[in-house]
């Protein structure tokens, strides 16, 4: 079955330091990968979307990049603040009723960043 | 604009009770709907997901089920709770298409088995 690791459960880095997260994924090839934040007691908030045949795609300080022959995604921070302390999760489609309507996450990582 | 509302928002209920937890979503239509769960400190869990009206797919053998009654209308039901049934309780909907399928939840009901 579709299995997502992202490899660290908790991260912590200085602020103003670029803050990088490792999503990896065995037994599939997702037309897309998603990343979410978390924040305590609440549910996941949609970040970035990228795609099989994107490399890259940026969001103000967030990148993230998508490497299918490695099956990974990096998920950065730059410039990172203390109000980006949370939990990012990242996600992938899996097979179900359509291509689309099955979504699966990884366990997250915990960020803090010290002020 | 879309929105999703799920409750109640928090429980005690005691082992062998029965649960109903529910959840609606308004501003679409025939969204996919999902249950997840959130143990402490772990992943999210999906439970079940539903791509239209009484079609409902398990993901996890438990003892809970699911029903979609209505098109934006989602339940998730036991008939008698565990000690491991406690968690955090997360429903979700999104519009499938081949060029994405992003997720949106609801506020989480916190379940607590005694």
């Amino acid at each position: 079955s579709q299995k997502i690791e992202q490899n660290s459960e908790a991260l912590n880095i200085q602020e103003g330091k670029t803050a990088t997260l490792t999503c990896n994924y065995t037994n599939y090839s997702p037309a897309y990968l998603q990343w979410y934040r978390q924040d305590p007691g609440r549910g996941p908030v949609f970040l970035l979307l990228i795609r099989e045949n994107e490399k890259e795609k940026r969001k103000e300080r967030l990148k993230v990049t998508f490497d299918t022959t490695l099956k990974q995604s990096l998920f950065h921070i730059t410039a990172s603040q203390p109000a980006d302390s949370a939990t990012y999760l990242c996600a992938l489609d899996a097979p179900g009723y359509s291509s689309a309507s099955k979504i699966i996450f990884g366990s997250g990582t915990r960020l803090s960043i010290r002020p | 604009s879309q929105t999703i509302h799920q409750w109640p928002a928090t429980l005690v209920q005691p082992v062998g009770s029965p649960l109903s937890l529910e959840c609606t979503v308004e501003g679409t239509s025939n969204p996919n709907l999902y249950w997840y769960r959130q143990a402490a400190g772990r992943g999210l869990q999906l439970l079940f997901y539903s791509v239209g009206i009484g079609q409902i797919s398990s993901e996890v053998p438990q003892n809970l089920s699911a029903s979609r009654p209505q098109d934006r209308q989602f339940i998730l039901s036991s008939k008698k709770l565990l000690l491991s049934d406690s968690g955090f309780y997360l429903c979700a909907w999104s519009v499938g298409s081949h060029s994405g399928n992003t997720i949106y939840f609801g506020e989480g009901s916190w379940l607590t088995v005694v």
